[in-house]
């Protein structure tokens, strides 16, 4: 089974420039996540999907971040523009289901996009 | 509301010692507890969960974890580490919808 893919690993812009990370979960998936990874810190969640709606978004800077996904399948979340403090990981999840029993809410991560912003 | 406290930002023990790694949590309702590990430049995998049962919960790579509900806490445990253990650890516990993580634990292994 193919795991949750990012793309790209890396990138490096700087300040007030615009950037896009794209994220595809595993098939089947119908929740997705966003997480913010600061250096010494845990993932702050940004955004969640179910399916292609907002679940939850209320920790997303919108005045900057915004973030779609369409068909419900693939993601994107971007950043313009983009300040010294949005340096982090990113980190795109997924799973099965979204509910209140816990099953099948076991969330599956990508590697991450590590962001750096001069 | 939920939060998560992992109370050792390091940890560093030799190989084949035993490690805890410590996690409590506070929250007005019931939910589930996951630990994660995270290796360099790599995203977080699952270790084990508990969602109901036996408070006693086996993972891979040999960590278990303890659920004490009156102690909140959900402390993880590997009687003796490896190089390989070497990672950052994440507690977290959602009451069914979003996740909420710890700052982590970094295990460092001593050869």
């Amino acid at each position: 089974e193919a795991g949750v893919a990012q793309s790209p690993r890396y990138k490096i812009i700087e300040k007030r420039q615009s950037v896009a990370f794209w994220c595809n979960p595993i098939s089947g998936h119908a929740t997705l996540y966003w997480y913010q990874q600061i250096l010494g810190q845990g993932p702050k969640l940004l955004i969640q999907f179910q399916n292609n709606g907002v679940v939850d978004d209320s920790q997303l800077p919108k005045d900057r971040f915004s973030a779609e996904r369409l068909k419900g399948v693939d993601s994107t979340l971007k950043i313009q523009p983009a300040k010294l403090e949005d340096s982090a990981v990113y980190l795109c999840a997924s799973s099965l289901i979204l509910g209140t029993s816990g099953r099948g809410n076991e969330q599956f991560f990508g590697p991450g996009t590590r962001l750096t912003v001069l | 509301a939920q939060s998560v406290t992992q109370l050792d930002s390091q940890v560093p023990v030799f190989e084949e010692a035993p490690v805890e790694l410590r996690c409590n949590y506070s929250s007005s309702v019931s939910v589930y507890l996951f630990w994660y590990v995270q290796y360099p430049n790599q995203g977080l995998q699952l270790l084990l969960k508990y969602l109901s049962g036996s408070t006693l919960v086996k993972g891979i790579n040999g960590f278990e974890a303890e659920f004490n509900k009156s102690q909140t806490s959900f402390h993880l445990r590997k009687p003796s580490v490896h190089i390989s253990d070497t990672a950052e650890y994440f507690c977290a516990v959602t009451p069914g919808n979003q996740f909420y993580f710890g700052t982590g634990t970094s295990l460092t292994v001593i050869p």
